[in-house]
């Protein structure tokens, strides 16, 4: 069992520079996130989706753009890379219902740097 | 909006010591309390949750935390660390019905010495 995969591990890119970070689940989790998380400041949320074709934004959803095709699959589009994006990523994913809080599980990360 | 706060971005502890991370938290309506543990290179892990009930938690590895409403704190301990427990820990809060949006506090880091 998989459970949440991220890839690329580790990524540079040149300011302006557009790409793609990929994250795929294989519980059947209608939850999925994207987080990133930057030194001091925990996790802040960047997008979310509660199921196929279904997506919202979180506190920084600012230069990130979702998409959610398939239940499996949550790919975050950085559409031109700035330095400030440069941080750790994490996908999440969970069982989802309105009124309860299910646990998330955490891919491993991507650590991106633009320079 | 609700904001979470750790006290100690960094505590360094010995092997068999007790340990204690602080976390408040501020909201205007009930939340859902959650502790995450960060071993190096790897995602954020579940410890334990508070959603309702009996406000001492327990969870894994030993863990537990108390819920305090009127001071409004989330505190993780451990009566006794081992060198596997050195680790990232976050505290982080969710409204009620709002589904699985966590809003996280900076971290602590825990350092356990020999």
């Amino acid at each position: 069992n998989a459970g949440v995969t991220q890839t690329p591990k580790f990524q540079v890119l040149k300011t302006g520079q557009s790409m793609t970070l990929q994250c795929a689940q294989d519980m059947n989790h209608e939850y999925m996130s994207w987080y990133r998380q930057d030194p001091g400041m925990g996790l802040r949320l960047i997008h979310y989706s509660v199921g196929a074709g279904i997506t919202d934004q979180g506190e920084v959803p600012n230069g990130y753009n979702v998409s959610r095709s398939t239940t499996e699959d949550f790919p975050l589009r950085l559409l031109s890379a700035a330095p400030s994006q440069t941080s750790v990523y994490f996908c999440a994913s969970s069982y989802y219902r309105d009124t309860v809080n299910e646990k998330l599980f955490f891919g491993s990360g991507t650590q991106l740097s633009v320079l | 909006a609700q904001s979470v706060t750790q006290l100690d971005s960094q505590v360094p502890v010995f092997e068999e010591a007790p340990v204690e991370l602080r976390c408040n938290y501020s909201s205007s309506v009930s939340v859902y309390l959650f502790w995450y543990v960060q071993y190096p290179n790897q995602g954020l892990q579940l410890l334990l949750k508070y959603l309702s009930g009996s406000t001492l938690v327990k969870g894994i590895n030993g863990f537990e935390a108390e819920f305090n409403k009127s001071q409004t704190s989330f505190h993780l301990r451990k009566p006794s660390v081992h060198i596997s427990d050195t680790a990232e820990y976050f505290c982080a809060v969710s409204l009620k019905a709002a589904g699985n949006k966590l809003t996280f506090g900076g971290g602590t880091r825990v350092l356990v010495k020999p």
